[in-house]
């Protein structure tokens, strides 16, 4: 089992639908969880941070988080074409103290916005 | 606030040769980690540096290592360059560790021939 999964995609929605973006993770005694947005042939860039149960919105973004899950997901409100991208989850474990500065990634979810 | 700076943006190597790669975190992060990232293997942790010491190393071969200085800055090393290795090196910085945000830069896109 892969540490952190993502849906594979890619995801295709229409202009100004609701875009749904869902990871699992195995470690329960992951910490942090964030999501990353990136453009191809470009860096990854932070849209999202999520440190405990339930939902945090950040305009358009809304993560929620269920940690007895183990499953963490972005929902973006009212896609726009500019929203087609790589997103990337990614987890602190933190076990302990011992996974300084190490985030798992999952492999990614293609996302494409069409007008 | 000036973001994460990495130099240089692009590089090709020839294999056995060693390239050094340098990366300036956002002003006040403490935290240095570097990734690599391919399109078979995703983004794969290599080290992270915070104080000028190394916290924690991913699985990567001992050609592999960095270093962190004291006004933050870090480089990470790559000796007898191997075709396997041409990837995107991605450093990103955070204020304390892994468990508060971390901030990537443009990354250095390397090319092994």
């Amino acid at each position: 089992q892969k540490e952190v999964e993502q849906n594979s995609g890619p995801l295709s929605v229409p202009e100004g639908a609701i875009a749904s973006l869902n990871c699992t993770y195995s470690d329960r005694g992951s910490q942090s969880f964030f999501w990353y947005r990136q453009y191809s042939g470009k860096s990854p860039e932070l849209i999202m941070s999520i440190y405990s149960n339930g939902d945090k919105e950040d305009g358009r973004f809304t993560a929620q988080l269920n940690k007895a899950s183990q499953y963490v997901s972005l929902l973006i409100r009212d896609s726009q074409p500019s929203d087609s991208a790589t997103y990337l989850c990614a987890v602190n474990q933190d076990a302990g103290g011992t996974s300084y500065g190490k985030l798992t990634f999952g492999q990614g979810t293609i996302l494409t916005v069409h007008p | 606030k000036a973001g994460v700076t990495q130099t240089p943006r692009y590089l090709i190597k020839t294999r056995g040769q060693q390239v050094t790669l340098s990366c300036s975190p956002i002003s006040g992060h403490r935290s240095v980690s570097w990734y690599q990232q391919t399109p078979g293997q995703g983004l794969q942790f290599l080290f992270e540096y915070f104080s000028e010491t190394q916290r924690n190393k991913g699985n990567f071969p001992g050609r592999f290592s960095g270093r962190q200085f004291s006004n933050s800055r870090s480089e990470m090393n790559v000796s007898t360059l191997e075709l396997g290795d041409s990837a995107l090196y991605l450093c990103a910085s955070s204020v304390r560790d892994g468990n508060t945000e971390a901030f990537f830069g443009q990354g250095t896109r390397l090319t092994v021939v």
